[in-house]
């Protein structure tokens, strides 16, 4: 029974590039979750989907992220035009349900660097 | 400002010690979930409490809910080196966006044998 999986677990890219992070929830899951993680900082949420729906985007910067999940294949969050400051480790969540508790699993992130 | 205040933000103690770290809120939480992370891994889930006085127990950890949902804690007994890493406290605050975990900063819990 696969956990939440992302890929890649590290990824360089130069200002100015594209990145592509992936992130698989477990299996059964429908709802996904975005965080990110900065250097001494807790958890920041970013976005929350369901199968080809946004469902709260209020943590996500308004210019250059985008995110997606689609009716099939993984969840995209993608950054564009990257700067310095995207630099952080971004971790994905799924869970069953979001009624009652609301268990989150994460997977094992995505490290981000900027050169 | 932080939602959830977690202390102490470090701790280092020796093997056979027991700790507790807290999580505080002024804010009211629909339920609350501990997480455990080592480096370069993501959080791994140990624990949800959703009822106010609730009291659960994993082994030698011990975690309770505020009767008010406002603040919980983790309480270890005898702890061991196989203990250290990251305590998260995470809550879904109550009457706020679902879905949206609001995470405190975090206790780095050191043991040392």
């Amino acid at each position: 029974n696969a956990g939440v999986m992302q890929n890649p677990r590290h990824l360089v890219r130069r200002r100015g590039q594209e990145a592509r992070l992936r992130c698989s929830p477990m299996k059964g899951h429908s709802h996904v979750y975005w965080y990110r993680q900065l250097p001494e900082e807790g958890l920041k949420f970013m976005v929350y989907l369901q199968k080809e729906n946004i469902i709260d985007e209020s943590g996500m910067p308004k210019e250059r992220f985008s995110a997606e999940f689609p009716k099939e294949g993984p969840s995209i969050l993608r950054i564009q035009q990257v700067v310095r400051g995207d630099s952080a480790a971004y971790f994905c969540a799924s869970s069953l349900t979001t009624s009652g508790n609301n268990e989150q699993f994460f997977g094992p992130g995505t490290r981000l660097t900027v050169l | 400002t932080q939602l959830l205040e977690q202390s102490p933000q470090f701790l280092s103690i020796q093997e056979g010690e027991n700790l507790t770290v807290y999580c505080n809120s002024s804010s009211v939480f629909s339920s609350l979930q501990w997480y455990r992370q080592e480096p370069g891994e993501g959080p791994v889930l140990l624990v949800t409490v959703v009822t106010g006085g609730e009291v659960k127990k994993l082994k030698r950890l011990t975690f309770q809910f505020g009767d008010a949902r406002k603040d919980s804690s983790l309480h270890i007994t005898a702890a061991q080196p196989g203990d250290t890493g990251l305590y998260l406290c995470a809550g879904e605050k109550y009457g706020g966006s679902q879905g949206n975990l609001i995470f405190g900063k975090g206790t780095k819990l050191s043991v040392k044998p």
